[in-house]
């Protein structure tokens, strides 16, 4: 158990529709990671938060959003889903926002779209 | 081309085995990570390096920095052991704040 939790661990939903996935870190990490792994492109970084704040976008959606909440738990929101967006998605935490911390991995978010 | 490559895509061996798994990479790094995701999807971190060597049990990761180059090790492998294991970098650019860049995998089966 890497201590963070994601939730819900599985969403079916249709096209179109918007979902939001959860993300609480570790006790003590501020930074929070969220990937998204499919079959077709393998594991990609979207994006960073630190402390609440935004550090880093990788290859996220415009459809997508996240925010980190004072209690540095994190969601990332999707919006007008599409087929493509079927995928498992996982947010990592550390405890800084620097290169020399391991992430730990949360269990991930299987969506399917419909 | 990806800016992480590891070899072989799939391995298979006989449980007992010395496995080893490749990873090339291109670009500058900060540190080199490799992780294990089981068939049921959940990853874990087995190491984190920027330098030499780590040992951890059965795994030993090394890294060569001015070679761009990182193996895991597995020394007497187990059917337990059958996992996708993966490379990711994490790159010096933006100040460490992006995450990290994944390779595509290496899909170990260690039959009994």
């Amino acid at each position: 158990d890497s201590g963070v939790t994601q939730t819900p661990k599985h969403l079916i939903t249709a096209t179109g529709q918007r979902v939001t996935l959860r993300c609480s870190p570790r006790s003590g990490d501020l930074s929070v990671y969220w990937y998204q792994q499919s079959l077709d492109q393998g594991l990609q970084f979207l994006i960073h938060y630190y402390n609440g704040e935004e550090r880093a976008k990788g290859n996220i959606l415009e459809r997508f959003s996240a925010q980190q909440f004072p209690d540095l738990h994190s969601e990332l929101n999707l919006s007008s889903l599409e087929l493509g967006d079927s995928a498992l998605y996982f947010c990592a935490s550390s405890l800084t926002r620097d290169s020399f911390n391991e992430q730990f991995f949360g269990p991930g978010t299987r969506l399917t779209v419909l | 081309k990806n800016e992480v490559e590891q070899s072989p895509q799939n391995l298979t061996a006989q449980e007992g085995e010395f496995i080893t798994i490749n990873c090339s990479y291109s670009v500058g790094i900060s540190a080199l990570h490799w992780l294990q995701q089981h068939p049921g999807g959940g990853i874990v971190s087995l190491f984190m390096l920027s330098s030499g060597k780590k040992k951890h049990g059965r795994l030993i990761a090394t890294i060569n920095i001015q070679e761009k180059h990182s193996s895991l090790h597995i020394t007497a492998s187990h059917p337990r052991d059958s996992a996708v294991y993966i490379c990711a970098v994490k790159g010096r650019s933006g100040g460490g704040a992006d995450g990290l860049t994944f390779g595509k995998g290496t899909h170990l089966i260690i039959q009994p």
